[in-house]
This record gives C-alpha cells, sequence and structure tokens, in this order.
C-alpha cells in the first residue's frame, strides 16, 4: 500500500505570503497526484490532478509540481480565503484505489 | 450545475446495518463513476468505495470489504452505500463524489456532496 506523507502539519502565513505544501509517496506514483483543499465544515474541493493541472475554475495562484514520489502545491500569493486544509491524493490506476496524505494545514500568522 | 446530495445517515449499533444514498443531477449520469469518502471527526479522508459509470464494476478499501456494498441506479441517478456490520471505527462523514473523468473509475474527484454523518455507538 502506498503511503502519502506531507509536510509541514501546520504552515502559519501572512497574506499575500507563499505557501509551500509537500507530500511525498513511499513509493513512485508517476503524475498521478491530486491536491485538496478543504474548510471546516465544508466538502473538500479539487484544486489539482495529474501533479499540476488545474481543475476548473481554480485561480492561477493555485500551481503543482512533481512526479514519482516528490510533490509540491504552492500558493503565490496567499488570500483570506486560502487559510485552510490541503490534503494530497494519489490514485492506482487498476485496480482503482485511492489514499489521502494526512494533511497540511495553512492558517493565519 | 452539477449537485450530489447524501441521505440515509444517523445513529446505528454496533454490528447493525445503514443504507446511504446519493442523489445526482446537473450532468450525465451514466457517464460518470460515484465514489464513497468518509471522513472521522477531526480526522483526515478515506476513500471507500467506487462503483463505475455503467455499475458493472466495484472497488472497495479493504476497510470496508466484504462489509459495504456500492451499487447505483442509472434511471434514478442514484448511487446507494449498504453499510453491513457496523463497527465504532466506521463513525465519519460520508461524502459521494464524482468522478473527473468520464467512464475512468481511476480518476480523482471534482464534485462533492456536503455529506451525511454516520454515527455507529451502543
Amino acid at each position: 500500500e502506498i503511503v502519502l506523507t506531507q509536510s509541514p502539519a501546520t504552515l502559519s502565513l501572512s497574506p499575500g505570503e507563499r505557501a509551500t505544501l509537500s507530500c511525498r509517496a513511499s513509493q513512485s506514483i508517476r503524475t498521478y497526484l491530486a491536491w485538496y483543499q478543504q474548510k471546516p465544515g465544508q466538502a473538500p474541493r479539487l484544486l489539482i490532478y495529474d501533479a499540476s493541472k488545474r481543475a476548473t475554475g481554480i485561480p492561477a495562484r493555485f500551481s503543482g509540481s512533481g512526479s514519482g514520489t516528490d510533490f509540491t502545491l504552492t500558493i503565490s500569493n496567499l488570500e483570506s480565503e486560502d487559510f485552510a486544509f490541503y490534503y494530497c491524493q494519489q490514485r492506482n490506476y487498476w485496480p482503482p484505489n485511492f489514499t489521502f496524505g494526512p494533511g497540511t494545514k495553512v492558517d493565519i500568522k | 450545475q452539477v449537485q450530489l446530495v447524501e441521505s440515509g445517515g444517523g445513529v446505528a449499533h454496533p454490528g447493525r446495518s445503514l443504507r446511504l444514498s446519493c442523489a445526482a443531477s446537473g450532468f450525465t449520469f451514466t457517464n460518470y463513476p460515484i465514489n464513497w469518502v468518509r471522513q472521522s471527526p477531526g480526522k483526515g479522508l478515506e476513500w471507500v468505495a467506487v462503483i463505475s459509470y455503467d455499475g458493472s464494476q466495484e472497488f472497495y478499501a479493504d476497510s470496508v470489504k466484504g462489509r459495504f456494498t456500492i451499487s447505483r441506479d442509472n434511471f434514478k441517478s442514484m448511487v446507494y452505500l449498504q453499510m453491513n456490520s457496523l463497527r465504532a471505527e466506521d463513525t465519519a462523514v460520508y461524502y459521494c463524489a464524482r468522478g473527473l473523468t468520464p467512464h475512468d473509475s481511476s480518476t480523482p474527484f471534482d464534485y462533492w456532496g456536503q455529506g451525511t454523518l454516520v454515527t455507529v455507538s451502543s
């Protein structure tokens, strides 16, 4: 089973700063990685899929990179609505199987 | 617009059963796989199951295999999760979520419902 680890657990930043979130897989997952944002009391929202493709309607300040085992989500210019939890997710193509990382909380410094 | 609405959550005793429903609208339901994902209170996300666009294939997380069954009714645009032999560790908010890519069960989840809470307790 592929295990995802995310770091840091908490990231304290100010609006306007750049956020860099890391996700590491226990073995290569090529680019089968997605990122989700979740705010308290809400369902997750897909931000990035296939490591670097922005989902529909996601602002350009969100970008993803990486392949193999190391991935990064960058939020270039934090806005107030970006303070939330962020989860990475890997997918096994066949048979279908998905695992999530433990999450990173981005909070206001 | 795409909408997914879960229902059927509630309190169940350990060992009992519960059936969740997910009503879909706003898209061509018969083209998309649907997943169930759960989140224990204050915890992270766990994928539970996926059903293919045509209902011919189902896949499960090891933690629920043999106890949970996912199904769909393409005439009613509904997906179900039959949960049997419930355990305390099944306590969670359960979300249904649409797969991003038509006809591909291995795709990430682009639309989610608001979730329904299942509590397993004696």
